[in-house]
């Protein structure tokens, strides 16, 4: 049973377009929320976070949206860059367990 | 800071052979977690210890599986005896006490043969 869920496996954009990122969960005792960018043969790096307490936190370029009626977020990248081609993971931790579950995970192709 | 630090990187072993990784979480953090990455389950947390202490294991797959945290700069998880279905990419990743922001490792690739 999934608990964070990433339907789309992979996303392709063109450079300077914003690229949408989207991530369900089923788990209503989440109440933290992380995005995390990985390239191969390296570790999953942290890109931006999100409370339940807020619906939207800005980081640069990165914007998380959360609905929370809905349970589901969003990482949105603007302007999209090449280097931003990456695996995205979706996660979400509760406020009890501090480990993270995470989505399968969006592969982002930005075209030059 | 030189981030979360894992050896080996890569790991080739033959079935029924003990694989022990090891771990040095960044200086200062409480919180170790080690995961699991294969194509079929994605990325899947095995245990995470605060302060030394396992806190939650219900993810180590069988008894074949053990990690230790002797001190706040070292963590071990071994395999033994391991199995060609143990293949995976194995992170540990470490937070502060009061972040739940986790730091990742570059990962130790697992192939049993």
């Amino acid at each position: 049973d999934q608990q964070v869920k990433q339907n789309s496996p992979s996303l392709s954009v063109q450079e300077g377009r914003i690229s949408i990122l989207n991530c369900d969960y089923t788990n209503s005792m989440f109440d933290y929320f992380l995005w995390y960018k990985k390239y191969p043969a390296e570790g999953p790096t942290f890109l931006i976070s999100i409370s339940s307490i807020k619906d939207k936190n800005e980081d640069g370029r990165f914007t998380v949206f959360l609905n929370k009626s809905a349970k589901h977020l969003s990482l949105h990248i603007v302007p999209s860059q090449p280097g931003d081609s990456a695996v995205y993971f979706c996660a979400a931790s509760d406020a009890g367990r501090r480990a993270l579950t995470f989505g399968s995970g969006t592969r982002l192709q930005v075209q030059p | 800071d030189a981030g979360v630090i894992q050896s080996p990187r890569h790991e080739v072993t033959e079935m029924g052979q003990e694989v022990t990784l090891r771990c040095k979480p960044i200086s200062g953090h409480n919180s170790l977690f080690w995961y699991r990455q294969t194509m079929m389950r994605g990325l899947e947390l095995l245990i995470y210890f605060n302060n030394n202490v396992p806190i939650d294991d219900s993810g180590m797959p069988e008894d074949r599986f053990s990690a230790k945290m002797p001190n706040a700069s070292f963590s071990t998880l071994k395999i033994q005896p391991s199995e060609p279905r143990d293949s995976a990419v194995y992170f540990c990743a470490s937070s502060t006490p009061t972040s739940l922001e986790q730091y990742f490792g570059p990962g130790t690739r697992l192939t049993v043969t």
